[in-house]
């Protein structure tokens, strides 16, 4: 089945430690994004990235890297330096003129 | 000021009756999109509907409906028959396509309750 898969739903780790969250699809699109969600609030943009080996910062880039080294794979690095990481993210991917973003199950971190 | 504006933190409707969660916006595109998405306890993001800003027909999928008013700047989504699976965060989102591409933003939601 075609779709966007994320991986750990839920992870922990400890302050001052550097986390990957990974995200993979196999729908063939182009474009593809990392948004973080806090309790009863919306999605914010971190990164997004419209072809592989480029990718644009979001609204709130500080504290994270993305790299796109393959169509399918784009994964999420939260760093040290991201003040706040305990959130939900969520990755979605799309075609470049399509209308609708898929999105993945997400990933629930907890910095502790 | 915000681009996407919800201004129900909360909703609560009776099965089988129709509720309409509200959603204004702000842009100075000519050229953008409107969608609405479900996301349930679960956290994953369920697309719903969708309306262009050229479209002159206000969309329809199913019981959803997008009841959009242009130059209000509302796009306001109306469930008809509400059952309860309905009860889940209800987001309303917008990609301006001329100065953004394809990125969203998102407003901060509604929590729809749906009442047996």
């Amino acid at each position: 089945d075609g779709g966007i898969t994320q991986s750990p739903k839920y992870l922990f780790r400890k302050e001052g430690q550097n986390v990957t969250l990974s995200c993979e699809q196999n729908l063939n699109h182009d474009a593809m994004y990392w948004y973080r969600q806090d309790p009863g609030q919306g999605l914010r943009l971190i990164y997004y990235s419209q072809i592989v080996n480029d990718f644009q910062k979001g609204d709130i880039a500080e504290g994270y890297s993305v790299s796109r080294e393959k169509k399918e794979s784009f994964p999420l690095t939260v760093t040290s330096a991201q003040k706040n990481p305990t959130a939900f993210y969520l990755c979605a991917s799309s075609i470049l003129s399509g209308v609708e973003q898929y999105f993945g199950p997400g990933t629930r971190l907890t910095v502790t | 000021a915000q681009k996407i504006t919800q201004t129900q933190p909360g909703m609560f409707v009776q099965e089988k009756e129709a509720v309409t969660l509200d959603c204004t916006y702000d842009t100075s595109d000519q050229s953008y999109g409107l969608f609405w998405y479900k996301q349930p306890s679960s956290g994953e993001m369920i697309f719903l509907i969708y309306q262009g800003s050229y479209d002159e027909q206000n969309a329809t999928e199913g019981r959803y409906s997008l009841n959009f008013q242009k130059a209000r700047k509302s796009a306001n989504l109306v469930i008809s028959a509400s059952q309860l699976g309905d009860s889940a965060m209800y987001f309303c989102a917008m990609r301006e396509e001329e100065t953004s591409g394809s990125r969203l933003t998102f407003g901060e939601g509604t929590q729809l309750t749906v009442n047996p």
